[in-house]
Parts: structure tokens; C-alpha cells; sequence
């Protein structure tokens, strides 16, 4: 079946480092990739998505490119700040015929940016 | 109010007792969803409303009982809950549930349960 795997966290690092996470999926047909981000207390909010292979999601400085020969959709930001610091799932579209329009999330990665 | 809300933000409740979980959405969206959400555990969904009907359920126990009663509201009624299903509950919502494309969904802030 459809399956998401993203990197374990928590990922800490200082202000203005370079962040990747990564993020593989198995998947039949061809989805679309998401990445969205859970700020403390709060619900998630779609970060960005790439609808077809070698599209580029990008927003708020962060960028995740389709690559379908790898199957993955890394998330990258080249400079952190500490207001980024939440948990980030990769997400893919449920292709199957019985259950398009569901999203099937990663476990989430929780990243913390230190001052 | 915009966008997805969601009452309480936190219950807690004993096993014996009966609750129930509102969701409301401000987008004029038809398609509404109940999620759950537990440490270390991916996004899991239970259930899916399409224009009212229900299309999903993800092999739910039937301790949680969905409701909804029109395009804009969601409920998920509890009864003789677990322990282990302490979790936050995230209802969200997207422009519909059609086959074929992806509609964006829209998370409320969820309710986080604590069953003693």
C-alpha cells in the first residue's frame, strides 16, 4: 500500500543553519507530495506541495522538489530561524480508486532552533 | 470566526461518561474529516463526510460515533472510551472528497482528550 517514511526527530539546530529533512513514500499511480507543519497548540497548515515529478514546492523560504526516480520529497530551508521550530509532515495523495482525496501522512519530524 | 474551529481544545472524561467534539468550518467547504493524532504514531484518519454522506471510515470503533448534520459542522460523539484513546482529535475540511484530484485540507487546532 501507499506508505510515507520521514526522517526520526527531533532535529535541533542552531539559528541560520541549513535544515533537509527527509522524506521517502511508496506509492502506486501518481500522487501529489505535501509537506505541512504543526506549530505548538495549533492544527496543521499546508507548508507547500508539488502536484507532478520534478515540480518545486516552495514557501516561507522553504523548497521540497518531486523527484520520482528516488520517490522522495526532502524538505530544505537554507537558513533557519527559531519561529520555524514545529513538527513537519510529509504527506502524499491516496491515489487508490477507492480513496482518492485522502491524505496519508509520515510520523512527523519535530525540529527545534535554538537562539 | 475563519477557517476551521474546534470545541473544546481539551476534554477530559472517565470511561463511563459520554462527550462529544464539535468541529465547525467557515470556508464553504463540503468534505470533513476527523482525524487522530498520538505520540510517535502517524496521522491517522477515521473518517471522511462528502456533501454530508459519510465515505470513510477507517475501521473505527464504534465507541466514536460521527455526526454530520450539514456541510459546515462535524461532530464525533464518545462513549465508554479507553485509555488509549487519549490523544488530540484534528477535524479538517477541504473544497470536497472527488475522485480524481486533491482538494487542500484545512486543519483546525484540535481537541486534546484525556481519557482516565
Amino acid at each position: 500500500g501507499n506508505s510515507v517514511t520521514q526522517m526520526e526527530g527531533p532535529v535541533t539546530l542552531s539559528e541560520e543553519a541549513f535544515l533537509t529533512i527527509n522524506c521517502t513514500y511508496t506509492a502506486t499511480g501518481y500522487p501529489s507530495l505535501f509537506w505541512y507543519v504543526q506549530y505548538p497548540g495549533e492544527g496543521l497548515q499546508l507548508l507547500l506541495k508539488a502536484t507532478k515529478a520534478d515540480d518545486k514546492g516552495s514557501n516561507k523560504g522553504f523548497e521540497a522538489t518531486y523527484r520520482k526516480e528516488t520517490t522522495s520529497f526532502h524538505l530544505e530551508k537554507g537558513s533557519v530561524q527559531v519561529s520555524d521550530s514545529a513538527v513537519y509532515f510529509c504527506a502524499l495523495s491516496d491515489q487508490s480508486s477507492r480513496s482518492q482525496g485522502n491524505l496519508i501522512f509520515g510520523k512527523g519530524t519535530k525540529l527545534s532552533v535554538k537562539p | 470566526e475563519t477557517g476551521v474551529t474546534q470545541t473544546p481544545r481539551h476534554l477530559v472524561m472517565g470511561m463511563t461518561n459520554k462527550k462529544s467534539l464539535k468541529c465547525e468550518q467557515h470556508l464553504g467547504h463540503n468534505a470533513m474529516y476527523w482525524y487522530k493524532q498520538s505520540a510517535k504514531k502517524p496521522l491517522e484518519l477515521m473518517f471522511v463526510y462528502n456533501f454530508k454522506e459519510q465515505t470513510e471510515n477507517n475501521s473505527v470503533p464504534s465507541r466514536f460515533s460521527p455526526e454530520c448534520p450539514n456541510s459546515s459542522h462535524l461532530f464525533l460523539h464518545l462513549h465508554t472510551l479507553q485509555p488509549e484513546d487519549s490523544a488530540l482529535y484534528l477535524c479538517a475540511s477541504s473544497q470536497d472528497f472527488s475522485g480524481g484530484s486533491y482538494n487542500e485540507q484545512f486543519f483546525g487546532p484540535g481537541t486534546r482528550l484525556t481519557v482516565l
